[in-house]
C-alpha cells in the first residue's frame, strides 16, 4: 500500500498570503497524484489531477507540481473561501489512498 | 447537471447490516466508474470501494469480505451493502463519480455527494 504523508498538519495564514502544502509518497507514483479541498459539511472537491492539471472550474491561484515522490499544492493568494482541509490522493496502484490532510486555517 | 445524493445512513449495532444508496442524475451509473469514500470522525478520507462500468469491483482491506458494492441500472443508483459492522466503520460515507476526460476514465473522484452518516454503536 502506498502511504501519502502530508505536511504541515495545520497552516495558519491570513487572506492574501501564499499557502504551500506538501504531499510525500512512500514510493514512486510518477505524476498520479491529485488534490482535493474539503470544507465541513460539504462534499470534497477535486482541485488538481495528475499532479498539475486543474480540474474544471478551479481558479488559477491553485497550482500543483511535483513528480515521483514529492508533490506540492500552492495557493498563490488565499481567498476567504480557501480556508479548508486539503487532501492528496494517489491513483498509481490499488488500494487507492489519501494523505492525512492539511488544514489551512485563518490566522 | 450531475448530482449524487447518498441515503440510508443511521445508527446500527455492532455486527449489524446497513445498505447505503447513492441516487444519481445527469449521467448513467452503468457506463461510469463509481466509488465510495468514507471519513471517520476527526479523521481523514479513506477510499472504501469502487465499481467499474465493466462490473469489476475493488475493496479496501478494512472492508473486504464485509462490504459489497453494486448498482441498479434501471434506478441509476449505486449501493454499498455493509455487513458485520464494527465501531470503526462509523463515518460519513460519500459516493463519487470518477473523472471522465475525452472518453477516458481516471481514478480521480469528481463530483462527490454530500455524504450520509453511519454510526455503529450499541
Amino acid at each position: 500500500e502506498i502511504v501519502l504523508t502530508q505536511s504541515p498538519a495545520t497552516l495558519s495564514l491570513s487572506p492574501g498570503e501564499r499557502a504551500t502544502l506538501s504531499c510525500r509518497a512512500s514510493q514512486n507514483i510518477n505524476s498520479y497524484l491529485g488534490w482535493y479541498q474539503h470544507k465541513p459539511g460539504q462534499a470534497p472537491r477535486l482541485l488538481i489531477y495528475d499532479a498539475s492539471n486543474r480540474a474544471t472550474g478551479i481558479p488559477a491561484r491553485f497550482t500543483g507540481s511535483g513528480s515521483g515522490t514529492d508533490f506540492t499544492l500552492t495557493i498563490s493568494s488565499l481567498e476567504p473561501e480557501d480556508f479548508a482541509v486539503y487532501y492528496c490522493q494517489q491513483r498509481r496502484s490499488w488500494p487507492l489512498t489519501f494523505g492525512g490532510g492539511s488544514k489551512v486555517e485563518i490566522k | 447537471e450531475v448530482q449524487l445524493v447518498e441515503s440510508g445512513g443511521g445508527l446500527v449495532q455492532p455486527g449489524g447490516s446497513l445498505r447505503l444508496s447513492c441516487t444519481t442524475s445527469g449521467f448513467s451509473v452503468s457506463s461510469n466508474y463509481m466509488t465510495w469514500v468514507r471519513q471517520a470522525p476527526e479523521r481523514g478520507l479513506e477510499w472504501v470501494s469502487s465499481l467499474f462500468s465493466d462490473g469489476s469491483t475493488y475493496y479496501g482491506n478494512s472492508v473486504k469480505g464485509r462490504f459489497t458494492i453494486s448498482r441498479d441500472n434501471s434506478k441509476n443508483t449505486l449501493y454499498l451493502q455493509m455487513t458485520r459492522l464494527r465501531a470503526e466503520d462509523t463515518a460519513v460515507y460519500y459516493c463519487a463519480k470518477h473523472l471522465l476526460l475525452q472518453s477516458t476514465t481516471y481514478n480521480w473522484f469528481d463530483p462527490w455527494g454530500q455524504g450520509t452518516l453511519v454510526t455503529v454503536s450499541s
